[in-house]
């Protein structure tokens, strides 16, 4: 069975540009989930998708946005690039969450983000 | 906000001997405890995971252990092999937001 994919596995950008990451869950899994880890930094939760709906969301500012889609995959948006924003960006996913109850999540191997 | 601790950034073991990692949290919403392993440029692999109703859970050479009194939960393997080299994460989640500590490098030693 395949596990969760992310596309790009780099990616390069500049200031103040648009990055776009995509994910595929594992199949079955309806929740997705994004996570940031800078350089020397743990694991930081972005966001939480679930059947198309952001339910959750991390200390980011709005410029960190991204959406679900109808397969169920996801992509996140990160506008007006800062050069912090350089970080190996996550994706996992996860059976659906019951409310209260947290169901193990898979994780993707990453997109590298460089903000030149 | 810091929730979730590991205030040990690195751990060396013989190989053979027991491991154990500990994890610290602050955050009584927490209602499930996950344990993962990741090595250099990969995502994080699942471990053991435990329910916060719980206070052990086992899988092959993985122990987890939680006290909900002290917040404190604790992650063993016994034996430890070359293999098991890598930086754990401990992670709280509630609600979907898992929230994870920074990380214990473990070494394995021959």
């Amino acid at each position: 069975e395949a596990g969760v994919t992310q596309s790009p596995t780099h990616l390069i950008k500049t200031r103040g540009q648009q990055a776009t990451l995509r994910c595929s869950p594992i199949s079955g899994h309806t929740s997705v989930y994004w996570y940031q880890q800078a350089l020397g930094l743990g694991l930081q939760f972005l966001l939480w998708y679930d059947e198309g709906e952001e339910r959750n969301r991390g200390n980011f500012p709005p410029r960190f946005s991204g959406r679900q889609f109808p397969n169920y995959s996801s992509e996140l948006n990160v506008n007006a690039l800062e050069l912090e924003d350089s970080a190996l960006y996550l994706c996992a996913s996860s059976l659906r969450t019951g409310h209260g109850v947290a169901d193990t999540q898979y994780f993707g191997p990453g997109t590298r983000l460089t903000v030149l | 906000d810091q929730q979730v601790k590991q205030n040990s950034p690195s751990l060396s073991v013989q190989e053979g001997r027991i491991s154990i990692l500990n994890c610290d949290y602050t955050n009584s919403m927490f209602d499930y405890f996950l344990w993962y392993k990741k090595y250099p440029a990969e995502g994080p692999t699942f471990l053991i995971s435990i329910s916060s109703i719980k206070d052990k859970n086992e899988d092959g050479r993985f122990t987890v252990f939680l006290n909900k009194s002290a917040k404190h939960l604790s992650l063993h393997i016994v034996p430890s092999q070359p293999g098991d080299s890598a930086v754990y994460f401990c992670g709280g989640a509630s609600w979907g937001k898992l929230q994870f500590g920074a990380g214990t490098q473990v070494v394995v030693t021959p």
